[in-house]
């Protein structure tokens, strides 16, 4: 079975608190990671695509990091403000069963609240 | 204007009524998906699609029925709803199967 996995679940900070979250995949066969970020009642927009080892983006206060010989990426926000909470998904590309494509396997997420 | 878009945005149905959710994209994006958006379950794969005339079935595909008989379109049947079918259900498009998916703005449909 290939899972993304994303934690924590949900987490709630202050405005002005720094946090980071992890997503973590299968690493053999990796081709792929991308971040998105989902507003309530919105559809999710892509934030990043990572493909390489020790990849770094950054988004304005949003940055990622890969390691994909471990297999995890870290997402982190600096000085998080209210409109920053959104669940933010982590997806990686799987070969499918005949190994002839890919599809797209998104984690659950991880839900932020940012309190004002 | 150029994108992807949904419709019906909302839909409210009875229990075995079939119901169809219209997607539409202009970037002529070889891949389409459909997923639905359920608590507790984050997106699920329904169906996808690799080309027009190409279609494949995804993590929860039984009760759905897709077609692509044309690139830019990319409908999805209910052919009997039922109440486990409520839910919000967002159609997205991408280059290819590992780019960047581009999310619709989601149909909400309840079955009654």
């Amino acid at each position: 079975i290939l899972n993304v996995e994303q934690s924590p679940q949900s987490l709630h900070v202050q405005e002005g608190d720094s946090t980071n979250f992890t997503c973590s995949f299968p690493s053999s066969n990796f081709y792929a990671l991308h971040w998105y970020r989902w507003e309530t009642a919105k559809s999710p927009e892509a934030l990043f695509v990572m493909t390489l080892n020790g990849d770094e983006k950054k988004k304005g206060r949003i940055s990622a990091t890969l390691n994909t010989k471990e297999g995890y990426s870290y997402l982190y926000i600096k000085g998080s403000q209210p409109e920053d909470s959104a669940t933010y998904l982590c997806a990686s590309p799987f070969p499918n069963s005949g190994g002839s494509n890919y599809k797209l396997t998104f984690g659950k997420g991880t839900l932020l609240t940012v309190n004002p | 204007d150029a994108g992807i878009t949904q419709s019906p945005r909302y839909k409210i149905t009875e229990t075995g009524r079939q119901v169809t959710l219209m997607c539409h994209q202009t970037w002529s994006h070889s891949y389409m998906f459909w997923y639905r958006q359920d608590l507790g379950h984050g997106l699920r794969l329904i169906y996808y699609s690799a080309a027009a005339d190409i279609t494949d079935k995804g993590e929860v595909p039984d009760g759905y029925v897709v077609s692509r008989s044309k690139t830019e379109n990319f409908p999805l049947t209910l052919e009997s709803a039922t109440r486990s079918q409520t839910s919000v259900y967002f159609c997205a498009s991408s280059k290819n199967s590992v780019d960047t998916q581009y999310f619709g703005p989601g149909t909400r449909l309840t079955v009654l």
